[in-house]
């Protein structure tokens, strides 16, 4: 079964630099999900789209971007980047924003994710 | 917002013993539990989720368990086996904020040979 893709999987970034992340969510999946993750954390939620409109927003710094395109990929602009952002960023899509009654449009695929390291 | 906690945060286990991992959630009215299972330099890999209208999912040597009334739920592996070493991630979606996951610190499991 196709799974969620994310590209490039390694990117090595120098302070103040600009970055894109790029997700393409499984075939007919409408929302996606960017995720970050640091070292021994558990993943943390920065952004989603539904539709292609934004629909949640969490502690994602203002020097991120994100948007949906109109087949559904999503890219992560990062811009002015710091030595702290360096960090597995992972992509997951769904059928769906938001959980029914228990048809499973809500289940989030994980991509494998970008490691991106800032020197 | 939802808090998901999760324990124990490392676990040791001989093969063929059995793994719990439990995690309680804060949110009353999360009904979807995920479980992920992420392995180094990997993303997470959904194993098993339950929906609150069961108590109890079973897939193979997997299952989880679920009581709504104390908001908290459980992972079981049974005889285990080496390839189990990973982390393992409970998780609740937030419904009135896009269903975005809220997940627990992570347990890493060790199966020794």
């Amino acid at each position: 079964a196709a799974g969620v893709i994310q590209s490039p999987r390694h990117l090595i970034k120098e302070k103040r630099e600009t970055a894109t992340l790029k997700c393409y969510p499984i075939p007919r999946h409408d929302t996606v999900y960017w995720y970050q993750q640091g070292p021994g954390q558990d993943p943390q939620f920065l952004i989603s789209f539904y539709e292609k409109m934004q629909s949640d927003k969490g502690s994602i710094p203002d020097r991120f971007s994100a948007q949906q395109f109109s087949d559904y990929h999503s890219e992560l602009n990062m811009s002015s980047l710091e030595l702290g952002d360096s960090a597995l960023y992972f992509c997951a899509s769904s059928l769906g924003p938001v959980g029914t009654s228990g048809r499973g449009e809500d289940t989030q695929y994980f991509g494998p994710g970008t490691r991106l390291t800032v020197l | 917002g939802e808090n998901v906690e999760q324990h124990p945060s490392t676990l040791s286990v001989q093969e063929g013993d059995s793994a719990v991992i439990k995690c309680t959630y804060s949110d009353s009215a999360s009904n979807y539990f995920p479980w992920y299972k992420q392995e180094l330099g990997k993303g997470p890999q959904l194993i098993i989720d339950i929906r609150s209208n069961v108590g109890e999912k079973k897939d193979q040597r997997i299952a989880v368990t679920l009581n709504k009334t104390a908001k908290h739920f459980s992972l079981h592996i049974t005889e285990t086996q080496p390839e189990d070493s990973a982390v393992y991630f409970c998780a609740a979606p937030n419904k009135a904020a896009g269903n975005k996951l809220t997940f627990g610190g992570g347990t890493r499991v060790l199966v020794k040979p």
